[in-house]
């Protein structure tokens, strides 16, 4: 067990429709990530959020969104969502804002858009 | 840019023997190296880092890489495969000026008893 909680587990949902998957880092992490994970693009990064600030954006799509909270947990808002966003979510926290240190990752929601 | 690539999908080897998974990488500057490893159904596992220092690396659960800068890889390795170690293992770097990590495609690796 990593610490990292992410919920919930499983999401089915219907194209166009919107969701929200939540994350909490581990405690005394102050960085969280989100990624994304399917077959064909493999592990993509999205975005990540250091001490509630936005830090580095990778290949988030603009119908995404995120946020971290004054408590440190985050969530990632997918919406108008296709077929193709059908995949793995992880959550990832790190103790420091900083690429060196090593990321601990959460058990994923699986999101099905049907 | 950064790139990272695990040349092979699958690599199969018998319990007891030694087992490899290759990673070659492409970075301006120094690299930052990583192993994650993945269980079915399961977050990624941190096992090792290669940041600076001595180029042989030793991780958890007696994995080791090595870092060879003029081939620019960082092989995973252990001595003695275990069948538990049967999983999906993704390569990942940065440069010290990246944003962030750019992770292999992986490389599922099947420990055959």
């Amino acid at each position: 067990d990593s610490g990292v909680t992410q919920t919930p587990k499983h999401l089915i949902t219907a194209t166009g429709q919107r969701v929200t998957l939540r994350c909490s880092p581990r405690s005394g992490d102050l960085s969280v990530y989100w990624y994304q994970q399917s077959l064909d693009q493999g592990l993509q990064f999205l975005i990540q959020y250091y001490n509630g600030e936005e830090r580095a954006k990778g290949n988030i799509l603009e119908r995404f969104s995120a946020q971290q909270f004054p408590d440190l947990h985050s969530e990632l808002n997918l919406s108008s969502l296709e077929l193709g966003d059908s995949a793995l979510y992880f959550c990832a926290s790190s103790v420091g804002g900083g690429l060196s240190y090593e990321q601990y990752f959460g058990p994923g929601t699986r999101l099905t858009v049907t | 840019a950064q790139s990272v690539a695990q040349p092979e999908d699958q690599v199969n080897v018998a319990e007891g023997n030694p087992l490899t998974v290759k990673c070659t990488y492409s970075v301006s500057g120094n690299p930052y190296l990583f192993w994650y490893v993945q269980y079915p159904n399961r977050g990624l596992q941190f096992l090792l880092k290669y940041i600076t220092g001595d180029n042989l690396v030793k991780g958890s659960y007696g994995f080791e890489a090595e870092f060879n800068k003029s081939q620019t890889s960082f092989h995973l390795k252990k001595p003695s495969a275990l069948v538990s170690d049967s999983a999906l293992y993704f390569c990942a770097v940065h440069s010290g000026s990246a944003r962030q990590l750019t992770f292999g495609s992986g490389t599922q690796l099947t420990v055959l008893p």
